[in-house]
C-alpha cells in the first residue's frame, strides 16, 4: 500500500540551528513522484519541491535542501540557519495514479516551531 | 496567473443552510480537486475533475455536491451539513504531468 510516514510530529529548535524534517515513504509503483509543501497558519499550502522517482540527485534552493534515496525510500528536507519565518506545518507527500490521474498521499506533518 | 482563488474565505452556516465554495484558476489545469482538512490533521481527498469529469468520489457522504461547469471552475455545494464537517476546505489544480498542485488559500467552514 501507499504509504508516507513523518514520524516527527513537532519539532522545536532556536533560531540560525539547521534543523532536517525526516519523510519514508512505500510504493509499489516504479515511477513516481514526492513532495514537500509548508502550511503557514494562515492555511495555504506552499508547493516547495517535486522529485521524481528517476531524479535522485540532491537539490539545494537557499536555505533549503532536499536529500532523496531510493534504497531507504526517504525523502528528507534540511532547513539550514532557520527562522522564525520557517514555523509551519510542513507536509511530504507521494503521488498515485489513480483513474486518470494525479493524487496525494500525505503525510501526517511536522510542526516546526522556530524560537527567536 | 498562478492562482487558485476561494472564496469566501471564512463561511459560517446553520445546519439547515445551503450555501457554496468557489474555486477558480486561470493556469490551464486540467484537474481540479476538493480537499478536507481538520486541525491538525493532513489534507484528505474529496474529489477530482479531469477534463471536467468527476473521475474520483471518496466515498463523500451526498450532503456534499462538487460541480464543475468549466475548466476554470469548481464550486462545492453545501447542504444539511454537520457541526464535525467543520474543516478547512481546500481547492487546488494541476496539470497531468504532475508538476505539483498548486493549492489555493481555504475556506475556513464553521457549521452551527
Amino acid at each position: 500500500a501507499q504509504k508516507v510516514t513523518q514520524a516527527q510530529t513537532e519539532i522545536s529548535v532556536v533560531e540560525k540551528e539547521d534543523v532536517t524534517l525526516d519523510c519514508v515513504y512505500e510504493t509499489r509503483d516504479t515511477t513516481y513522484y514526492l513532495f514537500w509543501y509548508k502550511q503557514p497558519p494562515s492555511g495555504e499550502l506552499v508547493f516547495l519541491i517535486r522529485r521524481n522517482s528517476f531524479d535522485e540527485q540532491n537539490e539545494i534552493s537557499g536555505r533549503y535542501s532536499w536529500n532523496f534515496q531510493k534504497s531507504t525510500s526517504s525523502f528528507n528536507f534540511t532547513i539550514t540557519a532557520s527562522q522564525v519565518v520557517d514555523s509551519a506545518v510542513y507536509f511530504c507527500a507521494l503521488s498515485e495514479r489513480a483513474s486518470g490521474t494525479y493524487k496525494y498521499i500525505f503525510g501526517t506533518g511536522t510542526r516546526l516551531k522556530v524560537l527567536a | 496567473d498562478t492562482e487558485v482563488t476561494q472564496t469566501p474565505k471564512h463561511l459560517v452556516m446553520g445546519m439547515t443552510n445551503k450555501k457554496s465554495l468557489k474555486c477558480e484558476q486561470h493556469m490551464g489545469h486540467r484537474a481540479m480537486y476538493w480537499y478536507k482538512q481538520k486541525a491538525k490533521k493532513p489534507p484528505e481527498l474529496m474529489f477530482v475533475y479531469s477534463y471536467e469529469k468527476l473521475s474520483i468520489n471518496e466515498s463523500v457522504p451526498s450532503r456534499f455536491s462538487p460541480e464543475c461547469p468549466n475548466s476554470s471552475l469548481l464550486n462545492l455545494h453545501l447542504h444539511a451539513l454537520q457541526p464535525e464537517d467543520s474543516a478547512l476546505y481546500l481547492c487546488a489544480s494541476s496539470s497531468p504531468n504532475m508538476d505539483g498542485y498548486t493549492f489555493g488559500s481555504g475556506t475556513r467552514l464553521t457549521v452551527v
